[in-house]
Protein backbone atom coordinates (compact mmCIF):
# COMPACT_ATOMS: atom_id res chain seq x y z
CA UNK A 1 0.00 0.00 0.00
CA UNK A 2 1.47 3.12 -1.24
CA UNK A 3 -0.67 5.67 0.59
CA UNK A 4 -0.16 7.70 3.62
CA UNK A 5 0.17 5.66 7.07
CA UNK A 6 -0.64 6.62 10.40
CA UNK A 7 0.57 5.35 13.77
CA UNK A 8 -1.06 4.67 16.03
CA UNK A 9 -4.61 4.07 15.01
CA UNK A 10 -6.08 4.17 18.40
CA UNK A 11 -4.52 5.86 21.37
CA UNK A 12 -6.11 6.17 25.10
CA UNK A 13 -4.29 8.08 27.28
CA UNK A 14 -4.74 9.94 30.74
CA UNK A 15 -4.80 13.71 31.41
CA UNK A 16 -1.17 15.37 31.81
CA UNK A 17 0.21 12.53 29.48
CA UNK A 18 2.40 13.30 26.75
CA UNK A 19 1.46 11.65 23.43
CA UNK A 20 3.30 11.23 20.05
CA UNK A 21 2.00 10.51 16.87
CA UNK A 22 3.65 9.43 13.28
CA UNK A 23 3.03 10.11 10.53
CA UNK A 24 4.28 8.61 6.77
CA UNK A 25 3.47 10.45 3.56
CA UNK A 26 2.98 9.58 0.09
CA UNK A 27 7.32 8.63 -0.90
CA UNK A 28 7.49 11.50 -3.44
CA UNK A 29 5.34 13.94 -1.68
CA UNK A 30 7.38 16.78 -0.15
CA UNK A 31 4.41 18.47 1.24
CA UNK A 32 3.49 17.03 4.54
CA UNK A 33 -0.11 18.52 6.61
CA UNK A 34 -1.36 17.59 10.02
CA UNK A 35 -5.05 18.27 10.78
CA UNK A 36 -7.63 18.00 13.85
CA UNK A 37 -10.89 16.63 13.20
CA UNK A 38 -13.39 16.19 16.22
CA UNK A 39 -17.13 14.84 16.15
CA UNK A 40 -19.16 16.42 13.91
CA UNK A 41 -17.15 19.11 12.48
CA UNK A 42 -14.95 18.82 9.22
CA UNK A 43 -11.05 18.46 9.83
CA UNK A 44 -9.06 22.21 11.15
CA UNK A 45 -5.65 22.92 10.02
CA UNK A 46 -3.07 22.78 12.49
CA UNK A 47 0.34 22.50 10.80
CA UNK A 48 1.99 22.44 7.12
CA UNK A 49 5.91 20.89 6.74
CA UNK A 50 7.46 21.62 2.59
CA UNK A 51 10.08 18.70 3.16
CA UNK A 52 11.30 19.52 6.42
CA UNK A 53 10.62 23.16 7.15
CA UNK A 54 7.38 24.17 9.09
CA UNK A 55 6.03 26.80 7.18
CA UNK A 56 2.66 27.52 8.51
CA UNK A 57 0.75 26.75 12.29
CA UNK A 58 -2.86 27.55 12.99
CA UNK A 59 -3.60 29.30 15.42
CA UNK A 60 -5.29 25.99 17.18
CA UNK A 61 -1.61 24.97 17.81
CA UNK A 62 -0.58 25.93 21.23
CA UNK A 63 2.47 25.93 22.48
CA UNK A 64 1.49 21.88 23.99
CA UNK A 65 1.83 21.00 20.87
CA UNK A 66 4.90 20.31 18.51
CA UNK A 67 5.41 18.83 15.27
CA UNK A 68 8.34 17.73 13.35
CA UNK A 69 9.07 16.14 9.82
CA UNK A 70 13.24 16.06 10.67
CA UNK A 71 14.47 14.43 7.36
CA UNK A 72 11.69 15.17 5.34
CA UNK A 73 10.15 12.04 5.31
CA UNK A 74 8.23 10.94 8.27
CA UNK A 75 6.46 13.54 10.49
CA UNK A 76 5.65 13.49 14.02
CA UNK A 77 2.95 15.29 16.42
CA UNK A 78 3.43 15.40 20.04
CA UNK A 79 1.11 16.41 22.41
CA UNK A 80 2.39 17.40 26.17
CA UNK A 81 0.55 17.52 29.27
CA UNK A 82 -2.89 16.38 27.36
CA UNK A 83 -6.35 17.74 28.43
CA UNK A 84 -9.65 16.19 27.83
CA UNK A 85 -10.10 18.86 24.86
CA UNK A 86 -7.49 17.33 23.02
CA UNK A 87 -9.68 14.18 22.20
CA UNK A 88 -10.12 14.25 18.73
CA UNK A 89 -9.22 12.48 15.72
CA UNK A 90 -5.94 13.86 14.13
CA UNK A 91 -5.30 13.62 10.51
CA UNK A 92 -2.12 13.67 8.68
CA UNK A 93 -2.58 14.38 4.51
CA UNK A 94 0.96 14.32 2.24
CA UNK A 95 0.84 16.43 -1.41
CA UNK A 96 2.87 16.90 -4.26
CA UNK A 97 2.89 20.42 -5.70
CA UNK A 98 -0.57 20.33 -6.67
CA UNK A 99 -2.58 21.39 -4.46
CA UNK A 100 -4.23 17.67 -3.87
CA UNK A 101 -3.59 16.58 -0.63
CA UNK A 102 -4.15 12.69 0.24
CA UNK A 103 -5.46 11.37 4.17
CA UNK A 104 -4.54 8.54 6.06
CA UNK A 105 -6.53 6.99 8.40
CA UNK A 106 -5.97 9.16 11.17
CA UNK A 107 -5.50 8.69 14.78
CA UNK A 108 -8.31 8.85 17.13
CA UNK A 109 -6.69 9.86 20.52
CA UNK A 110 -9.05 9.64 23.88
CA UNK A 111 -7.84 11.51 26.59
CA UNK A 112 -9.39 10.60 30.08
CA UNK B 1 -9.45 33.99 6.71
CA UNK B 2 -11.94 31.46 4.61
CA UNK B 3 -15.39 30.21 5.85
CA UNK B 4 -16.69 27.38 3.97
CA UNK B 5 -20.52 27.16 4.36
CA UNK B 6 -22.31 23.44 3.97
CA UNK B 7 -25.56 22.48 3.39
CA UNK B 8 -27.44 20.36 3.82
CA UNK B 9 -25.68 18.93 7.06
CA UNK B 10 -27.93 15.46 6.44
CA UNK B 11 -29.32 13.95 3.06
CA UNK B 12 -31.27 11.20 3.26
CA UNK B 13 -32.88 9.77 -0.27
CA UNK B 14 -33.83 6.56 -2.12
CA UNK B 15 -31.65 4.30 -3.92
CA UNK B 16 -31.62 5.31 -7.61
CA UNK B 17 -32.12 9.34 -6.38
CA UNK B 18 -29.61 12.29 -7.05
CA UNK B 19 -28.54 13.86 -4.09
CA UNK B 20 -26.51 17.90 -4.21
CA UNK B 21 -24.57 19.26 -1.69
CA UNK B 22 -24.05 22.80 -1.74
CA UNK B 23 -20.98 24.96 -0.50
CA UNK B 24 -20.41 28.34 -0.11
CA UNK B 25 -17.26 29.91 0.36
CA UNK B 26 -16.09 33.45 1.20
CA UNK B 27 -12.19 34.48 0.15
CA UNK B 28 -12.90 35.58 -3.64
CA UNK B 29 -9.03 34.75 -4.48
CA UNK B 30 -9.63 31.04 -3.53
CA UNK B 31 -8.88 28.72 -6.69
CA UNK B 32 -9.14 24.88 -5.67
CA UNK B 33 -12.10 22.98 -4.81
CA UNK B 34 -12.14 19.71 -3.71
CA UNK B 35 -14.79 16.96 -1.84
CA UNK B 36 -14.12 14.24 0.10
CA UNK B 37 -15.94 11.30 1.18
CA UNK B 38 -15.02 9.81 4.79
CA UNK B 39 -16.61 6.66 6.23
CA UNK B 40 -17.40 5.63 9.84
CA UNK B 41 -13.19 5.64 11.39
CA UNK B 42 -11.64 6.11 8.53
CA UNK B 43 -9.79 9.46 6.45
CA UNK B 44 -11.18 12.09 4.16
CA UNK B 45 -11.00 10.46 0.26
CA UNK B 46 -10.89 12.60 -2.56
CA UNK B 47 -13.58 12.15 -4.74
CA UNK B 48 -13.34 14.77 -7.01
CA UNK B 49 -12.05 18.42 -7.47
CA UNK B 50 -12.19 21.42 -9.10
CA UNK B 51 -10.07 24.20 -9.87
CA UNK B 52 -11.18 28.15 -10.18
CA UNK B 53 -10.51 27.85 -14.44
CA UNK B 54 -13.18 25.17 -14.81
CA UNK B 55 -16.79 25.43 -14.57
CA UNK B 56 -18.02 22.05 -14.27
CA UNK B 57 -16.50 18.53 -13.96
CA UNK B 58 -17.43 15.53 -14.09
CA UNK B 59 -16.72 11.62 -13.40
CA UNK B 60 -19.03 9.16 -14.01
CA UNK B 61 -21.76 9.07 -11.44
CA UNK B 62 -20.22 11.95 -9.57
CA UNK B 63 -19.76 15.62 -11.00
CA UNK B 64 -18.99 19.34 -9.62
CA UNK B 65 -19.97 22.61 -10.70
CA UNK B 66 -18.43 26.33 -9.43
CA UNK B 67 -19.76 29.47 -9.61
CA UNK B 68 -16.83 31.90 -8.88
CA UNK B 69 -19.33 35.20 -9.68
CA UNK B 70 -21.65 33.80 -6.63
CA UNK B 71 -18.85 31.88 -4.71
CA UNK B 72 -20.54 28.72 -4.33
CA UNK B 73 -19.69 25.09 -5.75
CA UNK B 74 -21.85 22.17 -5.53
CA UNK B 75 -21.32 17.84 -5.33
CA UNK B 76 -23.89 16.06 -7.58
CA UNK B 77 -24.06 12.11 -7.32
CA UNK B 78 -26.68 10.51 -9.63
CA UNK B 79 -27.71 6.80 -9.23
CA UNK B 80 -27.25 6.92 -6.07
CA UNK B 81 -26.42 3.30 -4.61
CA UNK B 82 -26.47 2.24 -0.63
CA UNK B 83 -22.47 2.58 -0.77
CA UNK B 84 -22.49 6.30 -1.30
CA UNK B 85 -24.00 6.28 2.61
CA UNK B 86 -21.19 8.14 4.29
CA UNK B 87 -20.34 12.24 5.53
CA UNK B 88 -18.97 14.41 2.57
CA UNK B 89 -17.06 17.64 2.98
CA UNK B 90 -16.21 20.45 0.67
CA UNK B 91 -13.53 22.53 1.27
CA UNK B 92 -11.78 25.52 -0.73
CA UNK B 93 -7.80 26.30 -0.44
CA UNK B 94 -7.78 30.02 1.12
CA UNK B 95 -4.42 30.93 -0.89
CA UNK B 96 -2.70 31.50 2.56
CA UNK B 97 0.03 30.79 -0.07
CA UNK B 98 0.63 27.23 1.56
CA UNK B 99 -2.32 25.31 0.06
CA UNK B 100 -4.16 24.52 3.19
CA UNK B 101 -7.50 24.14 3.35
CA UNK B 102 -10.57 24.93 5.00
CA UNK B 103 -13.27 22.60 5.10
CA UNK B 104 -17.27 22.76 5.61
CA UNK B 105 -18.57 20.84 8.43
CA UNK B 106 -20.18 17.62 6.44
CA UNK B 107 -23.39 16.33 4.84
CA UNK B 108 -24.03 12.95 5.96
CA UNK B 109 -25.58 10.97 3.06
CA UNK B 110 -28.26 8.16 3.61
CA UNK B 111 -28.78 6.35 0.45
CA UNK B 112 -31.95 4.02 1.38
CA UNK B 113 -32.46 0.88 -0.63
Amino acid sequence: DTGVSQDPRHKITKRGQNVTFRCDPISEHNRLYWYRQTLGQGPEFLTYFQNEAQLEKSRLLSDRFSAERPKGSFSTLEIQRTEQGDSAMYLCASSSLSETQYFGPGTRLLVL
Amino acid sequence: GENVEQHPSTLSVQEGDSAVIKCTYSDSASNYFPWYKQELGKGPQLIIDIRSNVGEKKDQRIAVTLNKTAKHFSLHITETQPEDSAVYFCAANPLSGYSTLTFGKGTMLLVSP
